[in-house]
């Protein structure tokens, strides 16, 4: 267990609200990602962050914003909801502890459902 | 984005019978890692390859990081009820992003 929880686990909300997902680590990893993950996609990178205040975009990072101010959470907001951020959310770590460089271990996930 | 190409995409096997499944790009990767993924829950780290042509073990599960660095296999030797779920690929090059494959489904039927 790589000490990394997410909340909530599940949410459901409407259409134009924001929502905010909490990536939460005990582990002191240096780097953090956000991934979605949809049937026949396989997971998407959103964002990922590689230290305090140092973020970057992944692949599908439109609609989407993060921010990291303590190595140990990664927020991952979504501005305005739309029905296609329907989604499975999982956060990652990799990079320093105990395991390799290039490890990456997962959270639980969000399971995230916009009416 | 990247995508690796993961195959097969699924397969149904009896109990006790050996499965092997694999990943391929057209990029080299400096590591490759494994996963399973039950329902529900995030991806676990199965087997971490760091070199070409490195052979890694863990239990049942042998996993080959490739000699041209685009590819690698896992094996799973043996098969239980409990080795069913989605097997991912992944592999990261010299940034620290990763690439995952879109995935094995594994049916094992007892």
């Amino acid at each position: 267990d790589a000490g990394i929880t997410q909340s909530p686990r599940h949410k459901v909300t409407e259409t134009g609200t924001p929502v905010t997902l909490r990536c939460h680590q005990t582990e002191n990893h240096r780097y953090m990602y956000w991934y979605r993950q949809d049937p026949g996609h396989g997971l998407r990178l959103i964002h990922y962050s590689y230290g305090v205040k140092d973020t970057d975009k992944g692949e599908v990072s439109d609609g989407y914003s993060v921010s990291r101010s303590k190595t140990e959470d990664f927020l991952l907001t979504l501005e305005s909801a739309t029905s296609s951020q329907t989604s499975v959310y999982f956060c990652a770590i990799s990079g320093s502890g105990t395991s390799g460089p290039y490890e990456q271990y997962f959270g639980p996930g969000t399971r995230l459902t916009v009416t | 984005g990247q995508q690796l190409n993961q195959s097969p995409q699924s397969m149904f096997i009896q109990e006790g019978e050996d499965v092997s499944m694999n990943c391929t790009s057209s990029s080299i990767f400096n590591t490759w890692l494994w996963y399973k993924q039950d329902p529900g829950e995030g991806p676990v780290l199965l087997i971490a390859l760091y070199k070409a042509g490195e052979l890694t073990s863990n239990g049942r599960l042998t996993a080959q990081f490739g000699i041209t660095r685009k590819d690698s296999f896992l094996n799973i030797s043996a098969s239980i009820p409990s080795d069913v779920g989605i097997y991912f690929c992944a592999g990261q090059n010299t940034g620290n992003q990763f690439y995952f494959g879109t995935g094995t489904s594994l049916t094992v039927i007892p």
